[in-house]
């Protein structure tokens, strides 16, 4: 398996654009999790799909932040409009449900920059 | 889930054991212990989970004394490649219990 495959690996922006980041989860696993990661806050859950339903947006940081998981083979986060204060290494990450704690697979994630 | 500390950072030199230790206090009886390592550019990854008493593979070693309320996961023989940081997590390990919640984690730097 080719594990978490996220996509672009690095994106810069002007503030003001629509940013989409992509995540394809390992075949066969059920949930997926966006994570952000900064020096400042570290990694922060920002939402949870169940069998490509969200089950928990309580981390996304306000409303210019939206995600989706159409299938269980494909999910994005979009940003829109960014500002510079959403720079940071956005990660996806999935997992089996019976795997608990141990089964979290991540993503090389991407490498956001709004100027 | 239950709160861990651990220290900010660690240095060592090429060749000798790490020892990382997590106190977790409040851990509940159905909780387990998961440590994640995080290489630079990359997104974390798990290396070890255990209950009690001791847990080794390829990679680290864990060590639980009997009370849970402390953890220490062990680096035999570092590398310079094993600077990374490092999460200790506590929470049970059932389906249930989706979240993972990483703190600031330990980093640890390799020196040669």
């Amino acid at each position: 398996d080719a594990g978490v495959i996220q996509s672009p690996r690095h994106e810069v922006t002007e503030m003001g654009q629509e940013v989409t980041l992509r995540c394809k989860p390992i075949s066969g696993h059920n949930s997926l999790f966006w994570y952000r990661q900064t020096m400042m806050r570290g990694l922060e859950l920002l939402i949870y799909f169940n069998n490509n339903v969200p089950i928990d947006d309580s981390g996304m940081p306000e409303d210019r932040f939206s995600a989706k998981m159409p299938n269980a083979s494909f999910s994005t986060l979009k940003i829109q409009p960014s500002e510079p204060r959403d720079s940071a290494v956005y990660f996806c990450a999935s997992s089996e449900a019976t795997q608990g704690h141990r089964g979290y697979t991540f993503g090389s994630g991407t490498r956001l920059t709004v100027v | 889930l239950a709160k861990t500390t651990q220290p900010i950072s660690m240095d060592s030199y090429e060749g000798q054991e790490v020892n990382i230790t997590c106190s977790h206090n409040n851990i509940a009886t159905n909780d387990y212990i998961t440590w994640y390592q995080q290489f630079p550019s990359q997104g974390p990854r798990f290396i070890i989970q255990g209950y009690k008493t001791k847990v080794t593979n390829e990679v680290a070693s864990l060590f639980i004394p009997a009370d849970r309320k402390s953890s220490t996961l062990s680096l035999p023989r570092v590398s310079l490649s094993d600077t990374a940081v490092y999460y200790c997590l506590v929470g049970p390990a059932n389906s249930n219990d989706y979240k993972l919640s990483f703190g600031a984690g330990t980093t640890v730097t390799v020196r040669a």
